[in-house]
Formats: C-alpha cells, structure tokens, sequence
C-alpha cells in the first residue's frame, strides 16, 4: 500500500516532442505528489510538486496531472529538449497526515531526448 | 543562499567497518531527511531528524543511526557494514518536516 508505481521505466523521444511520465498509488492518504529530476552521478532536484486539491499544475514547459479518483498523476514536459535527458522519479508522502513527511518514490523513468 | 552539501563525495569501505556521512542542511532548514539509493533503484526513507530528534524512521535496521546537531547539520553513521549497504546515500532538508525537501549531491559509498 505504501508504494508507487512508475512508468515507462524508460523513454525516448525526439525533440520538440512531448514527454510523458506515469505513476499510481494505492495510499489515500497521500497528499503531497513532487517530480524529481536526476542526472547521473548528481542529487534529485525538486521539479514541481501538487496537492490532491487541484487537478492540474503547470510550471513552464512541466505539468502535473492530478487524478484523485483514479489514485495516478502524471508528469508531461512539452516541446523536450536534450538537456531535459534525465531520469524522473515520482514520489508521494502523507504531509500532515502522517508522523513524518517521508517521500516513497517510484521506480524512475530514463528519459533520452534525441536531437 | 548556499544549498544541501554532502561530505564526502566518495567513499570505499571493507566489510564490518563503520562509516560516517555528513550533511549541511540549507540555510533556513531545520529539518533533515536521510535516503539511501541503490544503482538504477528509486530513495528509500532511511529517517528524518527535527530540532535534533528522530522524527520517523524507514525500514532500516538500527545499525544505521542519526545524529542532528544544533545547527541543523546531521551525521549518518553505519555500523558493521554489508556489500548490500554500496549505494549513493542522501541528505535533503527542507524548513520544516512537512515542507518542500531538497536533496544534496549525495555520498557515493563503495563496501568491499
């Protein structure tokens, strides 16, 4: 109950194009759903992140999808670049709802954006 | 504003042996929050230390222990070390526990 689950574990598209990412949960009451992106060899930075109370969030080319009902939200990068050739993780956490705001994550999509 | 840093940066150690990581928290933070990922894998929840105390804990066993100190820089210390204990490990920190978290580089620990 306490996983997320990711996909695809990898993706490859061209530039320009539109990167989707998935993930669903099974816990309820997990309110806090943050992106993070990872290089190689380098910490996951903080993305974007919603709550359960809006169904969407758009920050520059990043959007969050949001679908409480059916426990999924998605990452979608719009018009990707090569730069943006990473490997994503989703994660969720319970924030107030729990004793500690610890982040489960998924198991990461590889991102390779071809020029 | 200085961000997360991790100290060292690499590591390699022989089986048994005990290692310390070390984590600046960003300034502001009082809040940290250790993981450890292995190769290709997603963070695990390690445990997470506020204003000096342990404040949940993954599931992990208890030769991984914590330590927070008053400027809200933290130690992870790893007793009795195993092969399946090579993983980068990870510090992040936020202002407060249920707030926004942000990762350092990350110690990369090699056990032989």
């Amino acid at each position: 109950q306490q996983q997320v689950k990711q996909s695809p574990q990898s993706l490859i598209v061209q530039k320009g194009g539109i990167s989707i990412i998935n993930c669903a949960y099974e816990n309820t009451a997990f309110d806090y759903f943050p992106w993070y992106q990872q290089f190689p060899g380098k910490g996951p930075a903080l993305l974007i992140a919603i709550r359960p109370d809006v169904s969407e969030k758009k920050e520059g080319r990043f959007t969050i999808s949001f679908n409480k009902s059916a426990k999924q939200f998605s990452l979608h990068i719009m018009d990707s670049q090569p730069g943006d050739s990473a490997t994503y993780f989703c994660a969720a956490s319970e924030g107030y709802g729990g004793a500690t705001n610890k982040l489960i994550f998924g198991t990461g999509t590889l991102l390779a954006v071809q020029p | 504003e200085t961000g997360v840093t991790q100290s060292p940066t690499h590591l390699i150690k022989t089986r048994g042996q005990q290692v310390t990581l070390r984590c600046s928290s960003q300034s502001g933070h009082n809040t940290v929050s250790w993981y450890q990922q292995a190769l290709g894998q997603g963070p695990q929840f390690i445990f997470q230390y506020y204003r000096e105390e342990e404040n949940g804990r993954g599931n992990f066993p208890p030769r991984f222990s914590g330590l927070q100190f008053p400027n809200y820089s933290s130690e992870l210390n790893v007793n009795a070390l195993e092969l399946d204990d090579s993983a980068l490990y990870l510090c992040a920190s936020s202002p407060g526990p249920f707030y926004e978290q942000y990762f350092g580089p990350g110690t990369r620990l090699t056990v032989t």
